[in-house]
């Protein structure tokens, strides 16, 4: 079945850096990427829609300049969280579907703690 | 957005049948009905999903009201590696162009 892959599962960081999280779909090509984040013990909040070769749309609430999306190819996306704070510490979650209709796969997490 | 609305939590002993409800009373003609499962420190998994007719697959069965303002994600046997957030969200619209927002969930636990 459709594999969305990311990395890195889990990473600590200090605070006012840069991390950067990757979404690959292993064995699709997916156009269009999501990016959630889920704090502890809520539910997954949509951050934004990442669409392959063009900007990104984002939820309303969410500071794209933050959050950098980059979706520069059919099998990859990446989240970059920039000038990382504590209160970014969370989950973030990817997910991509490989045809128009198809439900959603998603990566399994990862757990960002910023010190 | 069309909302559905789930118990918080359920409870199950293993290896018995488990019927998770959902309600979804504003749902429109051409919204799906998708279940996702979010098993601990993972992300969600695709379980099932239909428009009209009852659907079955390897995982679970979905038994969808005939007015469509419910529905019952059905695991025919639960094991303890089925305790997990359950998410019933709609798919609003029959087109390709989607997003999912996902609600809270129930959680349910499997007891041995």
């Amino acid at each position: 079945g459709a594999v969305v892959s990311q990395h890195p599962s889990w990473v600590i960081c200090k605070s006012g850096t840069s991390v950067k999280i990757e979404c690959r779909s292993l064995d699709f090509q997916a156009t269009t990427m999501f990016w959630y984040r889920q704090f502890p013990k809520q539910s997954l909040m949509l951050m934004a829609t990442s669409n392959e070769g063009s900007k990104a749309t984002y939820e309303q609430g969410v500071e794209k300049d933050k959050f950098l999306i980059n979706h520069a190819s059919l099998t990859l996306s990446t989240l970059t969280v920039t000038s990382a704070h504590p209160e970014d510490s969370s989950f973030y979650i990817c997910s991509a579907r490989d045809r128009g209709n198809s439900p959603l796969h998603f990566g399994n997490g990862t757990r960002l703690t910023v010190t | 957005d069309a909302k559905t609305t789930q118990p918080n939590s359920m409870e199950s002993n293993e290896e018995e049948p488990v019927h998770l409800p959902c309600n979804h009373s504003t749902i429109s003609g051409t919204d799906y009905i998708h279940w996702y499962r979010q098993l601990p420190s993972q992300g969600p998994e695709y379980v099932i999903h239909g428009l009209t007719s009852n659907v079955n697959n390897r995982m679970a069965s979905l038994a969808i009201a005939e007015d469509r303002k419910s529905s019952t994600l059905i695991l025919h046997r639960a094991t303890l590696r089925d305790a997990a957030v359950y998410y019933c969200i709609l798919k609003i619209g029959g087109g390709s162009n989607y997003k999912l927002t996902f609600g809270k969930g129930t959680l349910l636990t499997v007891n041995p």
